[in-house]
C-alpha cells in the first residue's frame, strides 16, 4: 500500500469554480499534513499545513483534514488560471515527509 | 525562493565526474533534506541532516554523499553517476521536532547525467 495517495489523472476547472484535491494516507501515527503546489520547471511551495481535525482556511484555500479515515483535502475555491499547476500532498511522521505523487490542475479562462 | 538557495540550477556530467550540489538555508532552521524528483514518481526522500547530524538515509547508493557542515550548509557529492541518476534534485530545510514541520524548498538542481 502506498503511503500518501493521490488521484490520478489530470482535473480541468473553468475559471471562477472550486477544485477539490483528495489524498489519503496509510500511517495512522502521522502528525502533520501539507499541501504544495509545483509549477512546471519549479520546486515545491508550501501553501497549506494542517495538523488537527477539521477545516483550515487560507485566503481561497481550504484545507481539510479528518484522521479518522486517514484524508486530507485541499479546495480552491474562485479557481484562477494562476492556480494552474501540480499539486502535492505531503504527510508528516517518523521525522520525515512521504509525498504523493501529485495532481495537476488546470484552470479553463 | 531566497530562503534556500542551490547551486548550480543545472549541471550535464558524465558517468565518470565527480560534481558537487550545494544548499544554503537563510530561515533559521536546523534540519536539512536531500530529495530526487523523477517524471511521473512522487518526491523520493534520500537525506535527512538533524542539527548536522544525519538522521536519515533512504538506501541511497553511495555514488551519493552527503555533508552537512553546519546547520546552514549542506552539500550532496556526486560521482560515477548512471543515466538513471538524471533527475531534479531538490533540497529543502525546516525546524526538527517530535512532529515533522514545514519544509521549504530550494529552486532545485535539474542534473542530466551523459
Amino acid at each position: 500500500q502506498k503511503e500518501v495517495e493521490q488521484n490520478s489523472g489530470p482535473l480541468s476547472v473553468p475559471e471562477g469554480a472550486i477544485a477539490s484535491l483528495n489524498c489519503t494516507y496509510s500511517d495512522r501515527g502521522s502528525q502533520s499534513f501539507f499541501w504544495y503546489r509545483q509549477y512546471s520547471g519549479k520546486s515545491p511551495e508550501l501553501i497549506m499545513s494542517i495538523y488537527s481535525n477539521g477545516d483550515k482556511e487560507d485566503g481561497r484555500f481550504t484545507a481539510q483534514l479528518n484522521k479518522a479515515s486517514q484524508y486530507v483535502s485541499l479546495l480552491i475555491r474562485d479557481s484562477q488560471p494562476s492556480d494552474s499547476a501540480t499539486y502535492l500532498c505531503a504527510v508528516g511522521g517518523n521525522n520525515r515527509l512521504a509525498f504523493g505523487k501529485g495532481n495537476q490542475v488546470v484552470v479553463i479562462p | 525562493e531566497t530562503g534556500v538557495t542551490q547551486t548550480p540550477r543545472h549541471l550535464v556530467m558524465g558517468m565518470t565526474n565527480k560534481k558537487s550540489l550545494k544548499c544554503e538555508q537563510h530561515l533559521g532552521h536546523n534540519a536539512m533534506y536531500w530529495y530526487k524528483q523523477s517524471a511521473k514518481k512522487p518526491l523520493e526522500l534520500m537525506f535527512v541532516y538533524s542539527l548536522e547530524e544525519r538522521v536519515e538515509n533512504n538506501s541511497v547508493p553511495s555514488r551519493f554523499s552527503p555533508e552537512c557542515p553546519n546547520s546552514s550548509h549542506l552539500f550532496l557529492h556526486l560521482h560515477t553517476l548512471q543515466p538513471e541518476d538524471s533527475a531534479l534534485y531538490l533540497c529543502a530545510s525546516s525546524f526538527s521536532g517530535r512532529a515533522v514541520g514545514e519544509q521549504y524548498f530550494g529552486p532545485g538542481t535539474r542534473l542530466t547525467v551523459t
